[in-house]
């Protein structure tokens, strides 16, 4: 069964530095989202892409955020300049339209910033 | 913005018994989905719910959307351990684009 998968699982990081996370979509999905839960709290919604550009975006995505489709099949986030408040699991979701149908999610990459 | 408030937020029960958690969204959902969650890792989906009035079934979880389309329940019955995890309702609300909520999450322990 197709299924997103996202790396690396665990990534620790220095305040200040830039990571990207990546994340690769089923073959045939074409909306694809990243979503963020910090430890203890609920899941949150960061962006929603499509068509090679952001569709929606919450108020968490600010500029030190930037989401990519490089090559057609991976799907990363980047943020820039990491802050300690970043540390958190990060939820990559694929789905085929924008109808009713579920998002399929990947298993996370866990954000350590130190 | 959208608040999906979800109860009970911890739920502990022993092997064998039922139970229900409830998703109420204060607007008029478009589509109302239920995910689990095991701990550390990613949502897996259950089910999506759209139409006021409907229920689904798949094993031994049942959810329902009310009539007006502003709650939902996840009724588990026989609950094993297995059931264990953290139940996550999420919806998105009419011309909200691709913006989707998440609730508050309800935490189930289910004893052997």
């Amino acid at each position: 069964e197709p299924e997103v998968t996202q790396t690396p699982s665990h990534q620790v990081t220095q305040m200040g530095q830039e990571v990207i996370l990546r994340c690769v979509p089923i073959s045939n999905h074409l909306y694809f989202y990243w979503y963020r839960q910090i430890l203890g709290q609920k899941v949150e919604f960061l962006v929603s892409f499509y068509n090679n550009e952001i569709s929606e975006k919450s108020e968490i995505f600010d500029d030190q955020f930037s989401v990519e489709r490089p090559d057609g099949s991976n799907f990363t986030l980047k943020i820039r300049s990491t802050k300690l408040e970043d540390s958190a699991m990060y939820f990559c979701a694929s789905r085929w339209t924008s109808d009713l149908h579920e998002q399929y999610f990947g298993p996370g990459t866990r954000l350590t910033v130190t | 913005s959208q608040e999906l408030e979800q109860s009970p937020q911890s739920l502990i029960v022993q092997e064998g018994k039922n139970l229900t958690i409830n998703c109420t969204s204060s607007k008029t959902l478009y589509g109302l989905y239920w995910y689990k969650q095991k701990y550390g890792e990613g949502l897996i989906f259950l089910m999506m719910l759209q139409k006021g009035g409907e229920e689904k079934s798949h094993e031994k979880i049942t959810a329902k959307l009310d009539e007006k389309k502003q709650q939902s329940s996840l009724h588990i019955t026989a609950s094993q351990p297995s059931h264990a995890g953290i139940y996550l309702c999420g919806a998105s609300l009419p011309n909200t684009g691709n913006q989707f909520y998440f609730g508050t999450g309800t935490s189930l322990t289910v004893i052997p």
